[in-house]
């Protein structure tokens, strides 16, 4: 069985730090990865996904991941925080690129200071 | 750009009632899916469908729900007799060949 795990449930960062939002993954066989970025009463838009090509992934926004098999961790970065990157984050699991479920983590809430 | 639509946005009912949750999912999309997001909590896989049958379901889809494709483009979920644990956000998704899977912005079900 898949599963991921999400460390930190809230994250607050100040505007232009660094975001790093972390992820760990469990699975039988080669994974494929997902971040999902969740803004308030929308619905879950794909940030970035990982499927076994570069291991560094460049997502949209400026967010990207990398996928560390011998960590078993995908997780997602970007330099410079902006006030509209506030939204809750999702990682996800799937255990093949065609018609398989995608095993969501807990979700991370990302706040943005000024 | 291409994208998944859902309505209604929300909808309320009463314990007992049938609810049918309705989607459109992308055009030259052939796989689809429904999730569920409880107030609070991760989302959780429901269903995925391939070809006009179930191809997985989870243990929350009981006899209680059912998924159909009636048509070339829309894409349903029905509740037959909605409980109060049933009030979530339903989203519906679908995936292209490469298997990313592409959500609509949901249903959120009110159980009263």
């Amino acid at each position: 069985a898949q599963s991921v795990t999400q460390l930190g449930s809230h994250v607050s960062v100040s505007e232009g730090a660094l975001v790093l939002l972390r992820c760990n993954y469990s699975s039988s066989v080669p994974p494929y990865l997902f971040w999902y970025v969740q803004y308030p009463n929308q619905g879950l838009q794909l940030l970035l996904k990982y499927t076994s090509a570069a291991t560094l992934v460049k997502g949209i926004n400026g967010f990207e991941a990398e996928f560390k098999k011998s960590e078993t961790s995908f997780h997602l970065t970007k330099p410079s925080a902006h006030m509209s990157d506030a939204a809750e984050y999702f990682c996800a699991v799937s255990d093949t690129g065609t018609a398989s479920k995608l095993t969501f983590g807990t979700g991370t809430r990302l706040q943005v200071t000024l | 750009e291409p994208e998944v639509t859902q309505t209604p946005s929300h909808q309320v009912t009463q314990m007992g009632q049938e609810v049918i949750l309705r989607c459109v999912p992308i055009s030259n999309h052939l796989y689809f899916y429904w999730y569920r997001q409880i107030l609070g909590q991760k989302v959780e896989f429901l269903v995925s469908f391939y070809n006009n049958e179930i191809s997985e379901k989870s243990e929350i889809f009981d006899d209680q729900f059912s998924v159909e494709r009636p048509d070339g483009s829309n894409f349903t979920l029905k509740i037959r007799s909605t409980k109060l644990e049933d009030s979530a956000m339903y989203f519906c998704a679908s995936s292209d060949p490469g298997g990313t899977q592409y959500f609509g912005p949901g249903t959120r079900l009110t159980v009263l």
